[in-house]
Formats: structure tokens, sequence, C-alpha cells
């Protein structure tokens, strides 16, 4: 069974522009999170989705980030316009609540804005 | 508000010996859900176990072995005989309420783990 799928795996874009970063969770999994791991503040929770509803956004760092899961299969991270400080690594991850509860991450986006 | 308090910012030892991370929690939950994960050099994020605040069994993987004391609200990670191929960052995380994996995690700062041959 495939994993957690993230694109692109590296996004290089100069500040200003929009960037959009994609997730498609694990098949069956209801849960979808998005973290973000910098080296001055380490992995911080973005924003999280149950059953496609947004649940908890309080992480998103400012209005320039916006997320979306349109359906059971899909997820976008939006940030829009980027600064050199949103350079990072941007995971997603999913999880089955009822199940075994563990949160299964996918490889990650390499974000550099230039 | 939940914290996790990795104190251990680099751990180095030769291989074969042993080697203890520690990982001190804070929450005001009653029910909440403890997580370890490892960070390769490749940059993934492995999950490796998961207890409850009910179940305060240690338990014992193969060479990796956890304890969990609610007591001093500290969940430990023993590494016994250590290798090479250990060395990585490793993350204790902390879920709170009965959701558990549906409730986003707060992650420690990491222990960057380097085994030297």
């Amino acid at each position: 069974d495939a994993g957690v799928i993230q694109s692109p795996r590296h996004e290089v874009t100069e500040m200003g522009q929009e960037v959009t970063l994609r997730c498609k969770p694990i098949s069956g999994h209801n849960s979808l999170f998005w973290y973000r791991q910098t080296m001055m503040r380490g992995l911080e929770l973005l924003i999280y989705f149950n059953n496609n509803v947004p649940i908890d956004d309080s992480g998103m760092p400012e209005d320039r980030f916006s997320a979306k899961m349109p359906n059971a299969s899909f997820s976008t991270l939006k940030i829009q316009p980027s600064e050199p400080r949103d350079s990072a690594v941007y995971f997603c991850a999913s999880s089955y609540p009822p199940g075994d509860h563990e949160q299964y991450f996918g490889p990650g986006t390499r974000l550099t804005v230039t | 508000a939940q914290k996790v308090t990795q104190a251990q910012t680099e751990i180095s030892v030769v291989e074969k010996e042993d080697v203890t991370l520690d990982c001190v929690y804070e929450t005001r939950d009653t029910t909440y859900y403890l997580f370890w994960y490892k960070q390769p050099p490749s940059g993934e994020l492995v999950f490796l176990i998961r207890r409850n605040s009910f179940d305060e069994q240690n338990e014992i993987s193969g060479r990796y072995s956890w304890n969990f004391q609610k007591s001093t609200s500290s969940f430990n990670f023993t590494i016994t005989a250590s290798q090479v191929v250990d060395s990585a960052v490793y993350f204790c995380a902390l879920s709170e309420g009965s959701g558990g994996g549906a409730d986003g995690l707060t992650f420690g700062k990491g222990t960057h783990l380097i085994i030297q041959p």
C-alpha cells in the first residue's frame, strides 16, 4: 500500500511568488496534518483536517498561508506571496484515529524561497 | 498548554554502547498519547512507538525499549548495543485528548544521536 505522497519534493521559488504544496494521504485515513520543520522552530503543526474539515489552523503563521482538502484523497497548502522566511521542509501526515492512532508522514517538500 | 522537552541536543557514543534518550512532557489532559519518531539523514520521519496515558507498561522491541513513567512525566527511549545505523535525530511527541492520532502532535526539539564506529 502506498504511503503518504507529497509533491513536489523540492521547490525553489522567488520571493513574492505563489507556492502550492500537494499531499495525498494513505487511502482510508480520515485525518490529515500539515507540519513545518525549520532549524529555529523545529517541527510545528500548521493545520489539520478530520474528514476533510479543518479542525485547528491556529498554527498557520499568517494569512499568506492557506490549506484546503477538497476530498478525502487530496490536500493543498498554499503560500501567497512567499517570503524567504517560509523556507523549510513541509511535511504532510495522515492517520486513522479509530485504529492505531499513529500519524504516518510523507517524505516532505523542501521549499526554498530566494 | 502542552509541551515536550528533550534536553539532550546531541549525544555521541561508540558503537555497541547503550544509550538513553530523555523525554519529559507537560499536559493538563488525563488522556493523551506519546510517540517517538526517528529522522535519519535522508529526512523522512519514521514512526517508532505510541503509548497512551492509561498504559504505563514498558515496551521492548528488539534493541529498543521505552520507559513510560507518569509520576515523572517522562517517556524515555533506550537503545541497547547501539549500531551506526541508529544514527539519526529522534523526536518525542505528544497528542492530547481522546482523539489520539486525530489531534496534532507537539514535538520536542529532537536529540541528534551519533553512533561512532
